[in-house]
Order: C-alpha cells, then sequence, then structure tokens
C-alpha cells in the first residue's frame, strides 16, 4: 500500500482503557506529525518528528504519549482520555519537518466514552 | 509561537464566480505558506504553496497571493466549480532551519452554489 496509512480507522474506548494508534508511510519521508482535528479546534498540530527525533511537542496532555521508532512508523499510545479528547486523530509526513508538502493519512476517528 | 488567523469561516458563491479566502500570521519569520483542501470525510491534499521570494504563484483556476509587509496571504479560485466546495485550510511555516510543523488557521467552508 502506497502513501500514508492509519490504523484503526475507528476506535472507541473507555476513559480508563489504554489503546495505541498507529501509522505507516510509504513515501521514504524522513518528518512525521500528529494532528488533532475536532469541529472546534480544526487541525491542531501535536507533535513533530524529524529524523526520529521530536522536535515539537505543542504542549499536549501527557495522556498523549508518542512514539517514533523509525522513520517510517509513528505511534500515537493514549492513557486515561478525556471525553474531550475525542476526535479525529490525523498523521502525516513530509520528505523533512517544515516547509514541506505534507501528506496525510485517512485518519483515526477516536470516541472516549 | 506562529499564530494564524483565517477568514472568513463560511463562504458561499454562486458557480462560475470567484472566492477569495484571507489569512494573516504573526511570525515575520514564517516564509512558507501552504494551502490545503479537504472535502467532506477525505484527508487534507496540498492544492498551492508559496514560498516568501514571491508575491504570487498561479495554478490554473487558483492563485496566492502574499503581502509579507502586511503579513497577509490569500486563496483566489476563479470560475468556481461544484467541485471547488470543501473546507480551504491555509497554514504557515519557517522554511529555513525550520524543523517544526505547520500551524494552520482554522479553516474556511467553501460553498459553491449552483
Amino acid at each position: 500500500e502506497t502513501g500514508v496509512t492509519q490504523t484503526p480507522r475507528h476506535l472507541v474506548m473507555g476513559m480508563t482503557n489504554k489503546k495505541s494508534l498507529k501509522c505507516e508511510q510509504h513515501l521514504g519521508h524522513n518528518a512525521m506529525y500528529w494532528y488533532k482535528q475536532s469541529a472546534k479546534k480544526p487541525l491542531e498540530l501535536m507533535f513533530v518528528y524529524n529524523f526520529k527525533e521530536q522536535t515539537e511537542n505543542n504542549s499536549v496532555p501527557s495522556r498523549f504519549s508518542p512514539e517514533c521508532p523509525n522513520s517510517s512508523h509513528l505511534f500515537l499510545h493514549l492513557h486515561t482520555l478525556q471525553p474531550e479528547d475525542s476526535a479525529l486523530y490525523l498523521c502525516a509526513s513530509s520528505q523533512e519537518a517544515g516547509a514541506y508538502e505534507q501528506y496525510f493519512g485517512p485518519g483515526t476517528r477516536l470516541t472516549v466514552t | 509561537g506562529e499564530n494564524v488567523e483565517q477568514h472568513p469561516s463560511t463562504l458561499s458563491v454562486q458557480e462560475g464566480d470567484s472566492a477569495v479566502i484571507k489569512c494573516t500570521y504573526s511570525d515575520s519569520a514564517s516564509n512558507y505558506f501552504p494551502w490545503y483542501k479537504q472535502e467532506l470525510g477525505k484527508r487534507p491534499q496540498l492544492i498551492i504553496d508559496i514560498r516568501s521570494n514571491v508575491g504570487e504563484k498561479k495554478d490554473q483556476r487558483i492563485a496566492v497571493t502574499l503581502n509579507k509587509t502586511a503579513k497577509h496571504f490569500s486563496l483566489h479560485i476563479t470560475e468556481t466549480q461544484p467541485e471547488d466546495s470543501a473546507v480551504y485550510f491555509c497554514a504557515a511555516s519557517i522554511f529555513v532551519g525550520g524543523a517544526d510543523g505547520l500551524t494552520f488557521g482554522k479553516g474556511t467552508h467553501l460553498i459553491i452554489q449552483p
């Protein structure tokens, strides 16, 4: 499969659960990103990884924990989430961080009950 | 950090008319300004971008203008068509030495009336 893929596409979890979102890019890029998209704050940047190093944490609560084991894979570990964390979580990648076209994945629709 | 303001939040135009979406940014160091289009239920996709060494860029019916002094940039769509209906996001970033992600505006829902 080409481009940027995300799994799962839909996730429902309770506030005490622990789950992980996975993102994989097949474009040979070196930068990967997590965005949160909700009705109130569209396309809110969460984390940036450039050459596997985290270069930005946009004041994200610690209940969200990113992991980037290599340039092709990015995870978002979730634990003790709140209902307001329900949103579409989008992964993106680009050649490098900064001024390059970002290619987005299809997103994971997360519902916290 | 960078702050990007986008207006209007909703824009309705007649098919065939032009549409203009405006954005302002706060960080004078920003020098890369892309525009993304997101159709309903789909992922955002880049439609055009501009770097600060140029004032205007065109691609068929789409154009972007940049005023660095005023720190604002605009998206212009001419001869609008039904398939132009979508949410459009502007963004800003630093090109040289920038290691951060894009800062996006809140989006404009463009509605093309038949």
